[in-house]
């Protein structure tokens, strides 16, 4: 069955930091581009970042600077560094796999992992 | 930034009748657009990629149309499982984007 399952959400201070992670299962993750998507409570989605194959990367204004995308194929696993947080990155973020038939749509989301930045 | 504008908010419709969600871009985005569907308490699921391409296990009744600023989901007949929150999304260029969404509620 292809999966993916984040991890590392939870209650964080504004300006601290929070690592989540997306492990990958049932397709061959090295060969699949991989982005994060954000929801903030009662509200749209938001694409927050792209890494390719390669790992060549793309951020949305929000969080460049901020944040860093990061992949090891050898483990199956795509994490997401978040730094100085702020009360707006408040949000359930998912990781999802690009469609190959369609780059940069997305065919397979993971279930979720919130992030509440509150003091 | 491309800014995806969807319309309208809310469509209260009854399970059998038509329904026709509108996106519209802030400039043009070719035929690269998508569609999601979103239940309360779950993930996104692809609907509709490249503006009417369905994806694998989407439904006959749901079908993508347009080109450029102007694109319609059409849902051809509402089935109960069909009430939720439909989201397009711009492939086109950086930043992806999304739109606002439609929620498709029972009327």
């Amino acid at each position: 069955e292809v999966q993916l399952v984040e991890s590392g959400g939870g209650l964080v201070q504004p300006g601290g930091s929070l690592r989540l992670s997306c492990e990958a299962s049932g397709f061959t993750f090295s060969v699949f581009e991989m982005d994060w998507v954000r929801q903030a409570p009662g509200k749209g989605l938001e694409w927050v970042s792209y890494i390719s194959r390669n790992s060549d990367t793309q951020y949305g204004d929000s969080v460049r600077g901020r944040f860093t995308i990061s992949r090891d194929n050898a483990k199956n696993s795509l994490s997401l560094q978040m730094d100085s947080l702020r009360a707006e990155d408040t949000a359930v973020y998912y990781c999802a796999r690009e469609f190959s038939g369609s780059f940069h749509s997305f065919d397979v989301w993971g279930q979720g992992t919130l992030v509440t930045v509150s003091s | 930034e491309i800014v995806l504008t969807q319309s309208p908010g809310t469509l209260s419709l009854s399970p059998g009748q038509r329904a026709t969600l509108s996106c519209r871009a802030s400039e043009s985005v070719r035929s690269y657009l998508a569609w999601y569907q979103q239940k309360p308490g779950q993930a996104p699921s692809l609907l509709i990629y490249d503006t009417f391409n369905r994806a694998t296990g989407t439904p006959a009744r749901f079908s993508g149309s347009g080109s450029g600023t102007d694109f319609t989901l059409t849902i051809s007949s509402l089935e109960p499982e069909d009430f939720g929150v439909y989201y397009c999304q711009q492939r086109s260029s950086w930043p992806l984007t999304f739109g606002g969404g439609t929620k498709v509620e029972i009327k």
